[in-house]
Order: C-alpha cells, then sequence, then structure tokens
C-alpha cells in the first residue's frame, strides 16, 4: 500500500516571500510519479507540479519548485514570490503500480497582504 | 478544451434513497476517474475507466455504488439506499498523456440527510 504524510495541516506566508510545504510518501514500488495538486475555495483541483521518480533532475514550473529526495521519500513544495492567488489546500499525491492516485490529507496554505 | 463538468454540484437526499450524478470528460481523454473527498481529507480513489472498460475499483465501493461509462464519453456514479456516511464530494478526473496529469471538475456535493 501506497502512503502519503502531509505533517502541516496549515501554513502561512506573507505576499511575496517563500514557502515550502513538507510532503513524506511510502510506497514499495519502484516505479512511480509524484504530484503536487492545489484546491483554491472554487474546490477544482489543479496539478501545479509533477515528477517522475526515475529522473533525478528536481521538477520546477515557474515560481513552483520541488525538493525530491528519493532515498529519505520526501517530496516538498517551494512557493516563491508567493502570491494572493496561492492562497489554497495543497495536496501531495503519488502514483505507482496502479491508475490510482494517492493523496495526502492537504496543507492549507494562507497568504497574508 | 471545455475542461471536466460535473451535474449537479449540490444534492441534497434523503437517507435510503438513490441519487446519480454525472461527469463529462475532456473529450479527447480515455481516462476517467471517480473520487470522493470528506470534510479535512485528500480524494479517495473511487474507481478507474479507460474508455468503456472499468478497470480499477476502490475496496471503498460497495456493492451499493456503482459506475458505468457507455460508449466512453460521459460517466455516471449511482449511489443505491444512501446513508448519512455517504456525505462527501465526489469529484470526477479526466486524464490524456503523461500519466497521472488529471482534470479535475469542480465536484458534486452530496448531503444525506
Amino acid at each position: 500500500a501506497q502512503t502519503v504524510t502531509q505533517s502541516q495541516p496549515e501554513m502561512s506566508v506573507q505576499e511575496a516571500e517563500t514557502v515550502t510545504l513538507s510532503c513524506t510518501y511510502d510506497t514499495s514500488e519502484s516505479d512511480y510519479y509524484l504530484f503536487w495538486y492545489k484546491q483554491p475555495p472554487s474546490r477544482q483541483m489543479i496539478l501545479v507540479i509533477r515528477q517522475e521518480a526515475y529522473k533525478q533532475q528536481n521538477a520546477t514550473e515557474n515560481r513552483f519548485s520541488v525538493n525530491f529526495q528519493k532515498a529519505a521519500k520526501s517530496f516538498s513544495l517551494k512557493i516563491s514570490d508567493s502570491q494572493l492567488g496561492d492562497a489554497a489546500m495543497y495536496f501531495c499525491a503519488i502514483q505507482g503500480g496502479s491508475e490510482k492516485l494517492v493523496f495526502g490529507k492537504g496543507t492549507k496554505l494562507t497568504v497574508n497582504p | 478544451d471545455t475542461g471536466v463538468s460535473q451535474d449537479p454540484r449540490h444534492k441534497i437526499t434523503k437517507r435510503g434513497q438513490n441519487v446519480t450524478f454525472r461527469c463529462d470528460p475532456i473529450s479527447e481523454h480515455n481516462r476517467l476517474y471517480w473520487y470522493r473527498q470528506t470534510l479535512g481529507q485528500g480524494p479517495e480513489f473511487l474507481t478507474y475507466f479507460q474508455n468503456e472498460a472499468q478497470l480499477e475499483k476502490s475496496r471503498l465501493l460497495s456493492d451499493r455504488f456503482s459506475a458505468e461509462r457507455p460508449k466512453g464519453s460521459f460517466s455516471t456514479l449511482e449511489i443505491q439506499r444512501t446513508e448519512q456516511g455517504d456525505s462527501a464530494m465526489y469529484l470526477c478526473a479526466s486524464g490524456g498523456e503523461p500519466p497521472g496529469r488529471l482534470f479535475f471538475g469542480s465536484g458534486t456535493q452530496l448531503s444525506v440527510l
């Protein structure tokens, strides 16, 4: 079974600052993918960033980047130059061995002006 | 790309009644997923279709739940004899390539009284 743990139920950041959201996971699969999804109050989940486990290079999407530590089974998300529109629930997820994505419980991010 | 649409957005029903939800995926996507999300939790996988074939089902999907995707287009999720524990947000997602890049609808919020 695969598990995802997000140890920070809530985080806050000042606008224009940088924040890091933590995620650890467990899997017995050798080939898997890791994701960060964002769920704003509108409820629609949006993919933020995707990482293939076999790639050593950390994924980056504009202001969003990950720190993927495969041996430690850690996959943190860094948001640079935070904007008010970044306020949302952020979910870490893993997919491996099947089509099923397993999500963590989420981290609520507040951005203060 | 008109996005994934779900209908209805909200459904209030009495315990014991049957309900049906509809999902219209992005037209070129052959993969379709149903997830359930309760307050304070991440989405939990229910089932997955590749075209019209239901290829994966969670043990969460009791015999009161049935999902279909006739002709590999829209999908329906039916819950028979609803129980209060069925109250949740039901999310539909569709995907093409690359794997794991899912596009979610805004969900159907079910309340069972």
